[in-house]
């Protein structure tokens, strides 16, 4: 069965400090990554996807990821947290066609940042 | 340009009761799927329209239906209300055939309690 798996379920940093948030996914075929963040309030906002390609993907607000297929992760990264980095952050794998996206979201992961 | 919008933010029900939830996409998509967040997890995918047929069907039992109109806009019905169906219900939009190019959009969701 697909499925993602985020083992942290809250994360907390200083300011400034680097970031990596874990996913693991299970899928039998090539998958299509994403990472979102969810500010309180808020909807989804995406920060970065993999399709195809170069495995580090470069995404907004300073995030990247790398898409590891011996390890069946994406991870999530950030060299120096900023107090605005504050939400919760999901993992996200397609089964994706062609045509539109249909999407399996981890847990989440809430991420604190220490003043 | 107005991205995804749902109404309303927040909605009280009691079991037994049905709600109608409603959405209308970025403009210029054309796709409209729906997900599921209860409190603590990640979204889960509860269906998909396009071209006003519903496309993609998650895990989820007939008393969810939906409908979508002319102008992409969709709405998401609830018969027979369950206290498990408290949720925050968020919609997406993105364009179909261009998923490799586009990105999907999330709202800000509704927030439904059923008391």
């Amino acid at each position: 069965a697909q499925s993602v798996t985020q083992p942290d379920i809250h994360i907390t940093v200083s300011e400034g400090a680097s970031l990596e948030l874990r996913c693991n996914y299970s899928y039998g075929a090539t998958p299509y990554l994403f990472w979102y963040v969810q500010s309180p309030g808020q909807g989804l906002q995406l920060l970065l996807k993999y399709f195809s390609g170069d495995t580090l993907v470069q995404g907004i607000k300073g995030f990247e990821a790398e898409f590891k297929r011996s390890q069946s992760s994406f991870n999530l990264r950030k060299p120096s947290v900023h107090w605005s980095d504050a939400a919760e952050y999901f993992c996200a794998v397609g089964p994706l066609m062609d045509s539109s996206y249909k999407l399996i979201f981890g847990s989440g992961t809430r991420l604190l940042v220490r003043p | 340009d107005a991205g995804v919008t749902q109404s309303p933010t927040h909605l009280i029900k009691t079991r037994g009761q049905q709600v109608t939830l409603r959405c209308s996409p970025k403009s210029g998509h054309d796709t409209v799927s729906w997900y599921q967040q209860a409190l603590g997890q990640g979204p889960q995918f509860i269906f998909q329209y396009y071209e006003e047929e519903e496309r993609q069907r998650g895990n989820f039992p007939d008393r969810f239906s939906g409908h979508q109109f002319p102008n992409y806009s969709s709405e998401l019905n609830v018969n027979a209300l369950l206290l498990g169906d408290s949720a925050l219900y968020l919609c997406a939009s993105s364009l179909w055939g261009q998923t490799s190019l586009d990105t999907q959009y999330f709202g800000p969701g509704t927030r439904l309690t059923v008391l």
